[in-house]
C-alpha cells in the first residue's frame, strides 16, 4: 500500500530564518506531487506541483520554492521566512487523475 | 479569482439531523467534483466524488447532488453523527489538469450529541 510521510509535524521559526519541509511517498512510482497551504480558517491553496524529477510548476508567486530531487521526494523551502508564511502545509500525491492523498501536514509558525 | 465558492462557513446540526453544504463553481471546463473531510490536525481525505454525467451519487449516509446548469453541487449528510464533526471541503478540477484541484474555503461542521 502507498503511504506519504511529511516532516517536521510542527515548526516554530523566527522571521528571516530558512525553511525546509520534506515529504516522501512510498509504495508507488512516478507520482504527481503537490504542496498546499492552509491558512487558519481558510481553504487549501495549491503552491507547487510536480509531475516528475526536477519538474516543478508554481501556482502562486511567493517567498517559497519547491524541489523534487528524487522520484518520491518533494521539498518545500524558503531562504527567509515572512510572518505571512505561517500556516498548515500539506503535501499530497496522486496518480495521473483523480484522488489526492494528503500527508498529515506540517504546522509552521513564524514569529 | 475564487473559482469555487462554498457555504456555509460553519454549520451546527443536532445528532440525527441532515447536514447540507453547498458549492458553486465558475469554470465550465471542470469535470470532477470531490468532497474532502478533514479532522483537526490531520490532512484531508477523500469522502465522495462525482462527475457531471450524473446528477446524484450516494455512498452510505453521504450524497452529492449535482446541478450542471446552475454550476452548483452539494453534500448531504443524512443521520448526522458526532463523529462527522470535521471540516469539509468541496473541490473541482479539469481532467486534463490531473489532480490540480481548486478547493472551496471549507465548512466546519459540528454535530451535537
Amino acid at each position: 500500500s502507498q503511504t506519504i510521510h511529511q516532516w517536521p509535524a510542527t515548526l516554530v521559526q523566527p522571521v528571516g530564518s530558512p525553511l525546509s519541509l520534506e515529504c516522501t511517498v512510498e509504495g508507488t512510482s512516478n507520482p504527481n506531487l503537490y504542496w498546499y497551504r492552509q491558512a487558519a480558517g481558510r481553504g487549501l491553496q495549491l503552491l507547487f506541483y510536480s509531475v516528475g524529477i526536477g519538474q516543478i510548476s508554481s501556482e502562486v508567486p511567493q517567498n517559497l520554492s519547491a524541489s523534487r530531487p528524487q522520484d518520491r521526494q518533494f521539498i518545500l523551502s524558503s531562504k527567509k521566512l515572512l510572518l505571512s508564511d505561517s500556516g498548515f502545509y500539506l503535501c499530497a500525491w496522486s496518480r495521473d487523475t483523480g484522488e489526492l492523498f494528503f500527508g498529515e501536514g506540517s504546522r509552521l509558525t513564524v514569529l | 479569482q475564487q473559482q469555487v465558492k462554498q457555504s456555509p462557513q460553519s454549520l451546527i446540526v443536532q445528532k440525527g439531523g441532515i447536514s447540507i453544504i453547498n458549492c458553486a463553481y465558475e469554470n465550465t471546463a471542470f469535470d470532477y467534483f470531490p468532497w474532502y473531510q478533514q479532522f483537526p490536525g490531520k490532512g484531508p481525505a477523500l469522502l465522495i466524488a462525482i462527475r457531471p454525467d450524473v446528477s446524484e451519487k450516494k455512498e452510505g449516509r453521504f450524497t452529492i447532488s449535482f446541478n450542471k446548469s446552475a454550476k452548483q453541487f452539494s453534500l448531504h449528510i443524512m443521520d448526522s453523527q458526532p463523529g462527522d464533526s470535521a471540516t469539509y471541503f468541496c473541490a473541482a478540477s479539469k481532467e486534463t489538469s490531473g489532480s490540480r484541484l481548486t478547493f472551496g474555503e471549507g465548512t466546519q461542521l459540528t454535530v451535537n450529541p
